[in-house]
């Protein structure tokens, strides 16, 4: 059974650009999280989400910041226009129904020139 | 809401000695679970450990054990016999009835050979 994917595992833009950041949870999960971790830092959530629901938003950003869990593919965080304070690393976290436990992907690090 | 303390921001250990990591959360909830998790310089998340709150018996994975005390909120992690691979910054977690995981800043370990 395949872990948490993400992909890129390193993205690079330019401020304004948009950054597109792809999870796959594992097999017969459902709920996906993403996490970000600014340097230095622990990890601080942003957004649970279930297929094609938006369960919980309260740590994401008001702008610029979207995510979706469609019914069919990845889970997508979106960030529009970026700026230097975007660079951090982005972590995916997936879990079944009626599982408390988390596993992790291996992050995608952003990098905003 | 609830908050994740750790007070140790670096820890040292000798080899094949035994370490212990302190935690100690913030929380009005009465079912939790508590989390231990690993980040090695690769950066991927690694789970180590996990409680229930409602459990009385502490949490034991072969090296790792915890010292779950409710009442105090606390929950410091005990690694035996270290060894070089333990080296890693490690993160205590709390998941309430919100479903995201609250971390704490974390420890760095390191282990001298």
């Amino acid at each position: 059974n395949a872990g948490v994917m993400q992909n890129p595992r390193h993205l690079v833009r330019r401020r304004g650009q948009e950054a597109r950041l792809r999870c796959s949870p594992m097999k017969g999960h459902s709920h996906v999280y993403w996490y970000r971790q600014l340097p230095e830092e622990g990890l601080k959530f942003m957004v649970y989400l279930q297929k094609e629901n938006i369960i919980d938003e309260s740590g994401m950003p008001k702008e610029r910041f979207s995510a979706e869990f469609p019914k069919e593919g990845p889970s997508i965080l979106r960030i529009q226009q970026v700026v230097r304070g975007d660079s951090a690393a982005y972590f995916c976290a997936s879990s079944p129904l009626l599982e408390e436990t988390q596993y992790f992907g291996p992050g995608t690090r952003l990098l905003v020139l | 809401a609830q908050t994740v303390t750790q007070s140790q921001p670096e820890m040292s250990v000798q080899e094949a000695e035994t370490v212990t990591l302190s935690c100690t959360y913030d929380t009005s909830e009465s079912d939790y679970y508590l989390f231990w998790y690993k980040q090695p310089p690769s950066r991927q998340m690694i789970l180590v450990i996990r409680q229930e709150a409602y459990k009385q018996q502490n949490a034991t994975e072969n090296r790792f054990s915890v010292n779950f005390q409710k009442a105090a909120k606390s929950f410091s992690l005990k690694i035996s016999d270290s060894q070089l691979g333990d080296a890693a910054m490690y993160f205590c977690a709390y998941k309430g009835y919100g479903n995201k995981l609250v971390f704490g800043a974390g420890t760095i370990l390191r282990v001298k050979s």
